[in-house]
């Protein structure tokens, strides 16, 4: 375990569904970011997170919306998604300081129907 | 744009032999390069890193060869077991600061008994 925990594993959804993914880290660190992670493409980061506050927003749909609450949690609420986003969702935390190491989840696999 | 190439994008190796695979980046001012490592149905994990003021490092079987002036890095697994067998993603990106890292595209490598 890597001490960041991704839930849910999987999810299917339809293009009108809301649903979130949730993200929970136990180790301390004061940073957290969502990767896009699909085929044959670079793992693609979507949002960082430094102390709570939202620090880089890679010019992602306003279909994906960011929260984070506390250091320790992060959420990613998705509506009326398209095809084309279906793929791995990473969560990662780190220190924040540098980007020395950081810790992925085993990441939440979308599909969109 | 792509900050990252990574060749080849697969790799079939016998048990015992060496396995290695190829970072080329593009901005001089980076200064952090790890390598991570992706089995199936997991996140990726640090594997190992190297900063410029070396031009290899060693952990075990892995080591990481640097080549500043031709912007390129590698990595090379010795005596590869079947256990090796995962997706390596090389990044790069600056150390300090939690913004973004740099990710290829991952190569696959097998690693056959």
């Amino acid at each position: 375990e890597t001490g960041v925990t991704q839930t849910p594993r999987h999810l299917v959804m339809g293009m009108t569904n809301k649903k979130s993914l949730k993200c929970e880290q136990h180790l301390g660190h004061n940073a957290m970011y969502w990767y896009k992670q699909s085929a044959k493409k670079p793992l693609e980061l979507m949002f960082v997170y430094s102390l709570e506050e939202r620090v880089e927003n890679n010019s992602v749909p306003s279909r994906f919306s960011p929260e984070c609450p506390n250091s320790s949690h992060l959420f990613l609420h998705l509506h009326t998604l398209q095809p084309e986003d279906s793929a791995l969702y990473l969560c990662a935390s780190g220190q924040g300081v540098t980007n020395e190491k950081l810790f992925f989840g085993s990441g939440t696999q979308l599909s969109v129907l | 744009q792509q900050q990252v190439k990574q060749s080849p994008q697969s790799l079939i190796v016998q048990k015992g032999g060496i396995s290695i695979i190829n970072c080329a980046y593009e901005n001089t001012a980076f200064d952090y390069f790890p390598w991570y490592q992706q089995f199936p149905g997991k996140g990726p994990a640090l594997l190992i890193a190297i900063r410029p003021d070396v031009s290899e490092k060693k952990e075990g079987r892995f080591t990481i060869s640097f080549n500043k002036s031709a912007k390129q890095f590698s990595l090379h697994i010795m005596d590869s077991q079947p256990g090796d067998s995962a997706t390596y993603f090389c990044a790069s990106g600056l150390f300090y600061g939690n913004n973004r890292l740099a990710f290829g595209k991952g190569n696959q490598v097998v690693v056959i008994p």
